[in-house]
């Protein structure tokens, strides 16, 4: 069975910190993985592909290990707007492929 | 340049009932995957269309059924309407082979 593990949080940060949210996969045969930010009652939002040894996107950093099976995300210098859930997404290789989901982690960020 | 869309954005149902749900894929996706949240969990995978054709289905009973049209635009059809059926649905799009899906607004149903 894939599966995806998230811890749920809440996370509270202080604005301007660094966070790290870290998940584990089951399915050792998942190729893809991604990082979606959702905020309240909308839809998921790609915030970024992680695909070999990571990712860097601005204040954002996705890291992989395959050997550990997880995948981690960090921000750096949190903003207001950094508020939401963030879910880890894993999916086997080829794109015939619905993604499996965690059930995502609750990020607050305090003014 | 649209990005993926849902109709209707609400709907309330009562238990027996039976739902369609549409999504148009953003422009230049071929494949459209359908997923159901409930509230406080992660999406859960319904199914993928692809070429007209149901390509992969999660774990979901065969009162889902959906379909696929030649301009890409899909439809989730939910038979039987009961109680937990209650969730938000989501439609994503992507092309081809690619795994970067990109979701819709979603259809948020609930059955009474």
């Amino acid at each position: 069975r894939k599966e995806v593990e998230q811890d749920p949080g809440p996370f509270n940060v202080p604005e301007g910190a660094t966070v790290a949210f870290n998940c584990t996969y089951s399915n050792s045969a998942s190729q893809s993985f991604f990082w979606y930010r959702q905020d309240c009652r909308k839809e998921p939002k790609l915030l970024m592909s992680v695909y070999s040894s990571g990712n860097e996107d601005g204040r954002f950093t996705a890291q992989l290990n395959r050997a550990s099976q997880y995948i981690s995300l960090l921000i750096r210098d949190s903003k207001l707007s950094d508020s939401a859930t963030y879910l880890c997404v894993g999916a086997d290789g080829g794109g015939a492929d619905g993604l499996t989901f965690g059930k995502g982690t609750h990020l607050i960020i305090q003014p | 340049d649209a990005g993926v869309t849902q109709s209707p954005t609400h709907l309330i149902k009562t238990r027996g009932q039976q739902v369609t749900l549409r999504c148009s894929p953003k422009s230049g996706h071929d494949t459209v995957s359908w997923y159901q949240q409930a509230l406080g969990q992660g999406p859960q995978f319904i199914f993928q269309y692809y070429e007209e054709e149901e390509r992969q289905r999660g774990n979901f009973p065969d009162r889902f059924s959906g379909h696929q049209f030649p301009n890409y635009s899909s439809e989730l059809n939910v038979n039987a309407l009961w109680l937990g059926d209650s969730a938000l649905y989501l439609c994503a799009s992507s092309f081809g082979g690619l795994n970067e899906q990109f979701f819709g607004p979603g259809t948020r149903l609930t059955v009474l």
